[in-house]
């Protein structure tokens, strides 16, 4: 059964607005790490921004920040004030600490940033 | 040049061909992993390496081989390709959580495989 599922496979925003991406995952372990990378059409994997099962404030990374909804089992990603170069494929991801620190991947979004 | 690299970026074989990937990485990590990556399925892990005397499977091991030549080289064989093997291939390396970071995965360019 897939465990993180992005339910936008693509999405418009116009420059300079706010975008959140979503991402919710499954697991039963109290010990996780949620990561969100960038794949441009370049095909290049950028990590963005990670967030600890136990950090209890949402990380921020310059114009990302995660928005961590644990109850809810929720890692939405926000970027505010989208630029051009922000078009790319986005992929949350998770690792559950206690099953061998893999990653496992969404299915990812698709952002297009309309001048 | 890149912490990772893979080799070939590119490849077209055919059906029944034996193909090898290879990936080398400068990063120091002792951790290795491929990936495919498919349209709508994100990232699926193939194998993955702790260090050079481990080797696991992941998600979507059928048909295919590793093997972990040294810490910085780890290689992904298929032995006999088929069509549905056609993907865009990433290998990726980490550090263990806490050492020095997160544990993020360091991607390579990846190496796009067609089957025909």
């Amino acid at each position: 059964a897939q465990k993180i599922t992005q339910t936008q496979p693509g999405m418009f925003v116009q420059e300079k607005e706010a975008v959140t991406l979503d991402c919710t995952y499954d697991t039963s372990d109290q010990s996780y790490g949620l990561f969100w990378y960038k794949q441009p059409s370049s095909g290049e994997m950028i990590f963005l921004i990670y967030q600890g099962s136990y950090d209890e404030q949402n990380a921020t990374e310059g114009r990302y920040s995660l928005n961590f909804q644990k109850a809810r089992k929720s890692a939405n990603l926000v970027i505010s004030a989208s630029q051009l170069g922000d078009s790319a494929m986005y992929f949350c991801a998770m690792r559950q600490n206690n099953a061998g620190n893999m990653l496992t991947f969404g299915g990812g979004t698709r952002l297009m940033v309309k001048p | 040049d890149a912490d990772v690299t893979q080799t070939p970026r590119n490849r077209i074989t055919k059906t029944g061909k034996r193909i090898m990937l290879e990936c080398s990485q400068t990063k120091g990590h002792d951790r290795m992993y491929w990936y495919r990556q498919d349209p709508g399925l994100g990232l699926r892990l193939i194998y993955y390496s702790f260090d050079v005397k481990d080797i696991n499977k992941g998600e979507i091991s059928d048909g295919y081989s590793v093997s972990r030549q040294a810490q910085a080289k780890f290689s992904l064989s298929l032995e006999s390709a088929i069509p549905n093997q056609t993907a865009l291939y990433f290998c990726a390396t980490s550090d263990s959580p806490g050492l020095a970071g997160v544990g993020e995965l360091f991607f390579g360019e990846g190496s796009r495989l067609t089957v025909l």
